[in-house]
């Protein structure tokens, strides 16, 4: 069976500075990851999707998420966060039956 | 291209009553999963529907049940609502079973 922790349930920063958000996986083979957004009182917008090509995935917003076997993490970074970053983040890992699983969700908070 | 929909996007009903939700999917895609996020439990698989037949199901009472339609719009169904019910309800959908999963904006349910 497969899971996601996410390491951190808030995580704030200063408008301009890095993101980090925090995501291990479990999984019995190689999986499909996948970082998703929430904006308040939205549905789910996909950020970016790991499928066993390159490790080092970009997404839409200038977010990008390394996938590293060793350490079965799937982080999230940002090089400078916007005010428009705020929102609840999901790191998702999808099984060998193409379910997705989902972790508890960082809620990141920006400041002016 | 249209993004999935979905209606209502709010619903208040009382104890034992039922209610049915409906999705349309993304032109395209044949396949519709059903998610329920609550703040207790986060987000959770209900049910998948693939050309009009139930592919995969969550670990959800036979109170949640769901269709897909020939034009692959989907409906769920949940009867006996109980104050739990209460949630967001997520649609989500994709070209096929293993492709990649675009969500609609929910409907938030109450239930009183």
């Amino acid at each position: 069976a497969q899971s996601v922790t996410q390491l951190d349930s808030h995580v704030s920063v200063s408008e301009g500075t890095p993101v980090l958000l925090r995501c291990n996986y479990s999984s019995s083979y190689s999986p499909s990851l996948f970082w998703y957004v929430q904006h308040p009182n939205k549905g789910l917008q996909l950020l970016l999707k790991y499928t066993s090509a390159a490790t080092l995935v970009k997404g839409i917003n200038g977010f990008e998420a390394e996938f590293k076997k060793s350490e079965t993490s799937f982080h999230l970074t940002k090089p400078s966060a916007h005010m428009s970053d705020a929102a609840e983040y999901f790191c998702v890992v999808s099984d060998n039956d193409y379910k997705l699983s989902f972790g508890a969700g960082t809620t990141v908070t920006v400041r002016a | 291209k249209a993004g999935v929909t979905q209606t209502p996007r709010y619903l208040i009903k009382t104890r034992g009553q039922q209610v049915t939700l409906s999705c349309s999917p993304i032109s395209g895609h044949r396949s519709v999963s059903w998610y329920q996020q609550t703040p207790g439990q986060g987000l959770q698989f209900l049910f998948e529907y693939f050309s009009e037949t139930q592919r995969n199901k969550g670990n959800f009472p036979g109170r949640f049940s769901g269709r897909q339609f020939s034009n692959s719009r989907s409906e769920m169904n949940v009867s006996t609502l109980e104050l739990g019910d209460s949630a967001l309800y997520l649609c989500a959908s994709s070209r096929g079973t293993s492709d990649t999963q675009y969500f609609g904006p929910g409907t938030r349910l109450t239930v009183l």
